[in-house]
């Protein structure tokens, strides 16, 4: 069976320091990965998706980043964050090749300070 | 712009009775829905999906209806339970393009 990790489940950071959230898929092959944002009382704002290795695609300018170093690794990182950046994030995974039911990790807290 | 709008921020049902959580898209491009279930502090839960080719999907105490000419989508609870009180996010896609557009998501509480 599939599995989704993501860490570290919350943090606590300053505002103007640099980020790195990881996510990885057990028990599947190149899957189709997503980055996700919810802010407060807000619905989920799509933030990244790639669909191989070194294939990013941004929906939202801002000054986060991805990357796909591996098949089933995606990262999230920011080099100074902000204030608004707080939210719960959220790593995704579906099958590659076409329209499937998406599958999400337990998500990360983050506090910017 | 919206794409996917859920109107109702928040349904309060009695247990056993039928919860109803609606969803409405603008993007006649989009061919494939979902709905998903969240728990404070928890990703998503997939619950039930349905592809444009059908106006109707059901799984066990879940159904979804769609209606593609209102552009409107349905989820349908029966019977509510309160387990099944938490916040309920409709989504769609459209075909080639990899991305999922979700709705601001609904908050149902089911009384016993």
């Amino acid at each position: 069976s599939q599995t989704i990790h993501q860490w570290p489940a919350t943090l606590v950071q300053p505002v103007g320091s640099p980020l790195s959230l990881e996510c990885t898929v057990e028990g599947t092959s190149n899957p189709n990965l997503y980055w996700y944002r919810q802010a407060a009382g807000r619905g989920l704002q799509l933030l990244f998706y790639s669909v191989g290795i070194g294939q990013i695609s941004s929906e939202v300018p801002q000054n986060l980043s991805a990357s796909r170093p591996q098949d089933r690794q995606f990262i999230l990182s920011s080099k100074k964050l902000l204030l608004s950046d707080s939210g719960f994030y959220l790593c995704a995974w579906s099958r590659g090749g076409g329209l499937l039911e998406q599958f999400f990790g337990p998500g990360t807290r983050l506090t910017v300070l | 712009d919206q794409q996917v709008k859920q109107n109702s921020p928040s349904l309060s049902v009695q247990e056993g009775r039928i919860s109803i959580l609606n969803c409405d898209y603008t993007n006649s491009m989009f061919d494939y829905f979902l709905w998903y279930k969240k728990y404070p502090a928890e990703g998503p839960t997939f619950l039930i999906s349905i592809s444009s080719i059908k106006d109707k999907n059901e799984d066990g105490r879940f159904t979804v209806f769609l209606n593609k000419s209102a552009k409107h989508l349905s989820l349908h609870i029966v019977p509510s339970q309160p387990g099944d009180s938490a916040v309920y996010f409709c989504a769609a896609s459209a075909s080639g393009t990899y991305k999922y557009i979700f709705g601001t998501g609904t908050r149902l509480k089911v009384l016993a």
